[in-house]
């Protein structure tokens, strides 16, 4: 059976801290993993990674994916207390007709 | 705003009761999406449509119904529901539910069932 799981469920950090935020997952035939943000309600994308691109980055976020080890972390630096959301993760396989498995997120708390 | 609205924002409903959801999305995508969010729940996908004809039923009790009138426009009609039903509904769309897929969502509507 297809599925994510993400870790830690909650983390409570401070303004300034890095944070490494964990994706595992089991799919059949992986296309894609892909990660959003989550704030009072619509889930907003970060990045998709697929085999032809196993590492991306925008400004203090950085996402790399390990399609041996079938996982994927998600890495915050300096965080801000805009960062405060849930983090969600998200897998795709081949032939499955659009159906993203979703992990049950990260709720990050950003402390000032 | 990520160009999917979503109507109404909250709903409150009775168990006998019927209601639709709209979900609208004005980015030109071919395939359409419905998810049940709940508490410290993962997202469950309900229904998948791609150019108007539905791919994905997710083991849906028929007590919703999709429906998708054409590429730009989704609903959920919605009839006898149970309390445990209250949740976020999320529309989402992409260019086409068969390449890769990065998802636009909507602001969700909140739907409580007493």
């Amino acid at each position: 059976e297809d599925k994510v799981v993400q870790s830690p469920l909650s983390l409570v950090v401070h303004e300034g801290d890095t944070v490494t935020l964990n994706c595992s997952y089991e799919v059949t035939n992986f296309r894609s993993l892909l990660w959003y943000k989550q704030e009072k309600k619509a889930p907003t994308f970060l990045f998709m990674l697929t085999s032809s691109g196993i590492e991306k980055k925008s400004g203090r976020l950085s996402s790399i994916l390990d399609k041996k080890e079938l996982f994927s972390i998600l890495n915050i630096t300096a965080t801000q207390t805009g960062d405060s959301a849930v983090y969600l993760c998200a897998v795709e396989g081949y032939n499955q007709g659009g159906k993203l498995i979703f992990g049950q997120g990260t709720e990050l708390s950003v402390k000032p | 705003e990520t160009g999917v609205t979503q109507t109404p924002r909250h709903l409150v409903m009775g168990m006998t009761n019927k209601k639709s959801l709209k979900c609208e999305q004005h980015l030109g995508h071919n395939a359409m999406y419905w998810y049940k969010q709940s508490a410290k729940k993962p997202l469950e996908l309900m229904f998948v449509y791609n150019f108007k004809e539905q791919t994905e039923n997710n083991s849906v009790p028929s007590r919703f119904s999709p429906e998708c009138p054409n590429s730009s426009h989704l609903f959920l009609h919605l009839h006898t529901l149970q309390p445990e039903d209250s949740a976020l509904y999320l529309c989402a769309s992409s260019p086409s539910g068969t390449t890769y897929n990065e998802q636009f969502f909507g602001p969700g509507t909140r739907l409580t069932v007493l």
